[in-house]
């Protein structure tokens, strides 16, 4: 058990449907992100929140839309996804350290598979 | 880019030997993290070493890093089967984002 849960575990959604994951964090963390994992590809960074505002956005399409309501919560919504976006996705926190990114904290994913 | 690069890719020991694995970087950083991710899960953090740290030891797990080559190296002695997973090596640099290699999968027989 990390500190950072995530629901649901798995989801199955057709390209037609809104879904959201949901990230909680309770650790105190003052960062939140999502990454996207593929099979047989590097860990993706998606987006990355710091004290609420979004700081990164490493040009995810527009089908994936985050929200960072407070410190503890992260959301990314999802609408009209791709097959390709089919992937465990990952939420993580951290706390800024002044020698350099603390470390990572994770949730246990969500597994998507888009039908 | 300052991405880490494990290797080997994939490394099979038998159980109670010792795996080693490296990871090598292109830029300056201020840290560098190893990661563990059983299959399907979430990453969990294993150890942090500082660019100004050579050394650093955990429980079974033993981290060097060599800045002016660029690299640094997980050990885990003693092997067993509740190790296999994934490894993964993650630089840092001031308040930008970890980066993540590509990571080694380990498996351990017994």
């Amino acid at each position: 058990e990390t500190g950072v849960t995530q629901t649901p575990r798995h989801l199955v959604m057709g390209m037609t449907n809104k879904k959201s994951l949901k990230c909680e964090q309770h650790l105190g963390h003052n960062a939140m992100y999502w990454y996207k994992q593929s099979a047989k590809k590097p860990l993706e960074l998606m987006f990355v929140y710091s004290l609420e505002e979004r700081v990164e956005n490493n040009s995810v399409p527009s089908r994936f839309s985050p929200e960072c309501p407070n410190s503890s919560h992260l959301f990314l919504h999802l609408h009209t996804l791709q097959p390709e976006d089919s992937a465990l996705y990952l939420c993580a926190s951290s706390q800024g350290r002044q020698w350099g990114p603390g470390e990572q904290y994770f949730g246990p994913g969500t597994r998507l598979t888009v039908t | 880019s300052q991405q880490g690069e494990e290797d080997p890719q994939a490394l099979s020991i038998q159980e109670g030997e010792n795996a080693t694995m490296n990871c090598s970087y292109k830029t300056s950083i201020n840290n560098l993290q190893w990661y563990r991710q059983n299959s399907g899960r979430g990453l969990v953090h294993l150890i942090l070493i500082r660019s100004n740290e050579r050394e650093k030891h955990s429980g079974r797990l033993r981290v060097t890093l060599d800045t002016s080559k660029k690299s640094s190296s997980l050990l885990i002695t003693a092997s067993r089967a509740a190790d296999t997973a994934s490894y993964f090596c993650a630089t840092g640099e001031g308040n930008t984002p970890l980066v993540f290699g590509k990571g080694t999968r380990l498996s351990v027989i017994a």
